[in-house]
């Protein structure tokens, strides 16, 4: 079965630092590889995914991931983090048995420190 | 172009009663997807309509149930509610072609508190 981990449920980090936020995943087949974030009381936006080609995918806000094959990986990552970039993060990926559906890691709630 | 939009925002219910959720799709897309969302916990797939057809169901018994309709707009039905269903409910509509590598872009989402 298709799944994602997102083993941090935190991720404490200071603003101007560099930011990652780990997710690795399960797949059979090519892997279909989303982050999504979550803002309080909102919904979720998207921000990247990886199909296929070069294994750094960059995205809105300044974020980008780096595809790991031999890791089974999908870190997400910013070079300098804002405190605006607090947030819930959520890693996916693309289940294609039975409808297209999506799977979602349980989420990364991001702190960025002034 | 429009976004995917979600009503009600919020909605309060008591257990055994019928619920009716509510999502338009961001302009030219014709697939929507449901998902549930409990506290501190990543969404989960309910099902998916594509031209107005169930193409992909996750694990939710069939007090769950959904329509799509002609415009690509969709309801999300739950009957007989339960305490556990409080949650927020995510709508997210994808244009349907490709649908390997397509995006979804998700509603606001509409809290439903069971009582």
């Amino acid at each position: 079965a298709q799944s994602v981990a997102q083993p941090e449920d935190q991720v404490n980090v200071a603003e101007g630092n560099p930011l990652t936020v780990k997710c690795t995943y399960s797949v059979s087949g090519n892997p279909y590889l989303f982050w999504y974030v979550q803002y309080p009381n909102r919904g979720l936006q998207f921000l990247l995914k990886y199909i296929t080609g070069d294994n750094l995918v960059k995205g809105s806000y300044g974020f980008e991931a780096e595809f790991n094959k031999s890791q089974t990986s999908f870190h997400l990552k910013k070079p300098s983090a804002l405190v605006s970039d607090s947030a819930l993060y959520f890693c996916a990926v693309r289940d294609l048995t039975g409808g297209f559906k999506t799977i979602f890691g349980a989420g990364t709630r991001l702190f960025v420190k002034a | 172009e429009t976004g995917v939009t979600q009503s009600p925002t919020h909605l309060i219910k008591t257990r055994g009663q019928q619920v009716t959720l509510r999502c338009s799709s961001q302009s030219g897309h014709n697939t929507v997807s449901w998902y549930q969302q409990a506290l501190g916990q990543g969404p989960q797939f309910i099902f998916q309509y594509y031209r107005e057809e169930e193409n992909g169901r996750g694990n939710f018994p069939p007090r769950f149930s959904g329509l799509q309709f002609p415009n690509y707009s969709s309801e999300l039905n739950v009957n007989a509610l339960e305490l556990d269903d409080s949650a927020l409910y995510l709508c997210a509509s994808s244009d349907g072609t490709g649908r390997v590598q397509e995006t979804q872009y998700f509603g606001p989402g509409t809290r439903l508190l069971v009582l």
